[in-house]
């Protein structure tokens, strides 16, 4: 199976704009989660959805969203960019069946952000 | 709130020794604690994960320690290979929470030959 699947690997933004990310996660996954990483931060979980419906929500401003399609391929979109806004966004898929549980997460390469 | 501390930043060891590393947690909530792997470039992978009601668990080269009452757990890489030169996480998980990692700082180790 073709891994969890990241578009664009890098992208050069400046403070204001909006960005969107995409993430095609492996087939038959029906769990996307999104996660930042900074080096002064660290690994942050950003939000979880399943089914198209947001089960789980870190600790980000509202500027940070996402959705999931019905094939669920996810994205997510970042308004009014800031400078602090650049890292390394990370998708992850797991084979979940369930609303509830955890199971193992697979991480994508991911998508480096700038902004400047 | 950091609610898993990881250390140390980083690891040098030789070919052929072990590499630790240690975390500890505050929440008793969680219940699922994976490691990962992330060389640079990638994503993190999976490497281990333990519950907490088992004390070791041994995959390979890599072991887990579990303390519960310590609220501690630690990676052991035995035999310590070049290729094992990346940057490890510790994870919790709360399960009834989801997929939701809570990560540590992670550990940048680096195997001399």
């Amino acid at each position: 199976k073709a891994g969890v699947t990241q578009t664009p690997r890098y992208l050069i933004k400046t403070r204001g704009q909006q960005v969107t990310l995409s993430c095609s996660p492996i087939s038959g996954h029906r769990s996307v989660s999104w996660y930042q990483q900074t080096p002064g931060q660290g690994l942050q979980f950003l939000f979880e959805y399943f089914s198209e419906t947001q089960r789980n929500k870190g600790n980000f401003p509202g500027r940070f969203s996402g959705r999931q399609f019905s094939n669920s391929r996810s994205e997510m979109n970042v308004s009014t960019l800031e400078l602090g806004d650049s890292a390394l966004y990370l998708c992850a898929s797991s084979p979940r069946n369930r609303a509830g549980g955890t199971d193992t997460q697979y991480f994508g390469p991911g998508t480096r952000l700038t902004v400047l | 709130q950091q609610q898993v501390k990881q250390s140390p930043q980083s690891l040098i060891v030789q070919k052929g020794g072990i590499s630790i590393i240690n975390c500890a947690y505050e929440n008793t909530a969680f219940d699922y604690f994976p490691w990962y792997q992330q060389f640079p470039g990638k994503g993190p992978a999976l490497l281990i994960a333990i519950r907490p009601d088992v004390s070791e668990k041994k995959e390979g080269r890599f072991t887990i320690s579990f303390n519960k009452s310590a609220k501690q757990f630690s990676l052991h890489i035995m035999d310590s290979q070049p290729g094992d030169s990346a940057t490890y996480f510790c994870a919790a998980v709360f399960k009834a929470a989801g997929n939701k990692l809570t990560f540590g700082g992670g550990t940048r180790v680096l195997v001399k030959p």
